[in-house]
């Protein structure tokens, strides 16, 4: 049972616009949520994230919006770039030690 | 500091054989956890030790698989014997105290069997 699911597969976008990935989640006690960003051939790095006291958090061109009702978050990235093409992971945790993450979300930003 | 470190970064076996895939963790870094990626369920927990001792290992697919971390700076995860479905990425990571929020990966072991 996926707790954590990232429907969309992949996402292309232009240079300078904004970059919208989702993320939806099932188990209500996830009270943190983060971002991941994943190269070809390297492992995931943290990128954002978000207590579930918040509802935005935002750091650069990276602000991270969480919807606890709808049990969804979303990464904004704006203005995209090349450099951010890669693929992004959204995890949760209920407070533990563990992460629970989704399926990843490929993003491209064509020039 | 030279990040997590794993070993090989690429392994192709015969379906049969056995598989043992490493990890050096941060120094350190008192929690070490095993994902595994594909591409139908993304990153999968396996396992994670704290203070080198197992906390869950509800994630292993089968008793096929078994982990072990004899001490604080390395751990293995081993499939034995391995199948052409444990064909995946297999990533370490390790944390510094409870709570998810200092994660570092390893760069990943390619597997495939074939």
């Amino acid at each position: 049972d996926q707790q954590v699911k990232q429907n969309s597969p992949s996402l292309s976008v232009q240079e300078g616009r904004i970059s919208i990935l989702n993320c939806d989640y099932t188990n209500s006690m996830f009270d943190y949520f983060l971002w991941y960003k994943k190269y070809p051939a390297e492992g995931p790095t943290f990128l954002i994230s978000i207590s579930s006291i918040k509802d935005k958090n935002e750091d650069g061109r990276f602000t991270v919006f969480l919807n606890k009702s709808a049990k969804h978050l979303s990464l904004h990235i704006v203005p995209s770039q090349p450099g951010d093409s890669a693929v992004y992971f959204c995890a949760a945790s209920n407070g533990g030690d563990k992460l629970i993450f989704g399926t990843g979300t490929r993003l491209q930003v064509f020039p | 500091d030279a990040g997590v470190i794993q070993s090989p970064r690429h392994e192709v076996t015969e379906m049969g054989q056995e598989v043992t895939l490493r990890c050096k963790p941060i120094s350190g870094h008192d929690y070490l956890f095993w994902y595994r990626q594909t591409m139908m369920r993304g990153l999968e927990l396996l396992i994670y030790f704290n203070n080198n001792v197992p906390i869950d290992d509800s994630g292993m697919p089968e008793d096929r698989f078994s982990a072990k971390m004899p001490n604080a700076s390395f751990s293995t995860l081993k499939i034995q014997p391995s199948e052409p479905r444990d064909s995946a990425v297999y990533f370490c990571a390790s944390s510094l105290g409870q709570g998810p929020r200092g994660y570092t990966f390893g760069s990943g072991t390619r597997l495939t069997v074939v």
